[in-house]
């Protein structure tokens, strides 16, 4: 049964701590995403990547923020150093490019729940 | 004003009733129309899928897209306690080579035996 898979599930941490959150996507899949998910924003596309390559990170605050794709079977997401307001569910989701372009179905790993205190 | 709206609700409606959940838009650019369904503690995953305006019909769900209004929506026939979960409008267009997808808010949804 193939799925993404997402470590940590829970993750509760101070501030100014560094955080790793890190993503499997479903074999095969070229493009991998990164959102976070809180109660005020909704879904928030944070990073997106295509081939391992880094694609799009507006979404994503700069400073703190960084996405990686070390190889095709690992996604990161690192945090440094958090703060209270980081604190949300991060989801990855992997997906499949359409032959007439654009992303297929996008298939979304059950999150990193974030605590920052 | 966000791109896509959704009213959260929550909505809760008894078993077998028919729920209507609805997702405005201002982006013309918008080309696919998506519904995901989450449950609490897990991923969304995909439910309806449609590309033009019109209907969608699989199974108990129909999927509705009216361009000229900016409008879509969801229908559940003859809801199931099962059907218990938040529902996210999501809505993408071609940018930089892939699908932008943009998500609604989500609306919760309870349906009681």
């Amino acid at each position: 049964d193939a799925r993404v898979t997402q470590t940590p599930r829970d993750k509760v941490t101070e501030m100014g701590q560094e955080v790793t959150m890190r993503c499997q996507p479903i074999l095969g899949h070229n493009t991998v995403f990164w959102y976070r998910q809180t109660m005020m924003q909704g879904l928030e596309l944070l990073a997106y990547f295509r081939n391992r390559a880094p694609l799009d990170d507006s979404g994503m605050p700069k400073d703190r923020f960084s996405a990686e794709m070390p190889d095709a079977t690992l996604a990161t997401l690192k945090i440094q150093p958090s703060e209270p307001r980081d604190s949300a569910v991060y989801f990855c989701a992997s997906g499949l490019d359409l032959p007439g372009g654009g992303t297929g179905e996008l298939f979304f790993g059950e999150g990193s729940r974030l605590t920052v205190l | 004003q966000k791109e896509v709206e959704q009213d959260p609700g929550p909505l809760s409606v008894p078993e077998g009733a028919i729920v209507s959940l609805n997702c405005t838009y201002s982006n013309s650019a918008f080309q696919y129309f998506m519904w995901y369904r989450q449950y609490s503690r897990k991923g969304p995953e995909l439910l309806m899928y449609t590309y033009s305006s019109g209907n969608k019909e699989d199974g108990r769900f129909t999927a509705q897209v009216d361009k000229s209004s900016k409008y879509i929506s969801l229908f559940i026939r003859d809801s199931q306690p099962s059907d218990s979960a938040t529902y996210l409008c999501a809505m993408s267009f071609l940018s930089g080579g892939y699908n932008k997808l943009i998500f609604g808010a989500g609306t919760r949804l309870a349906v009681h035996p």
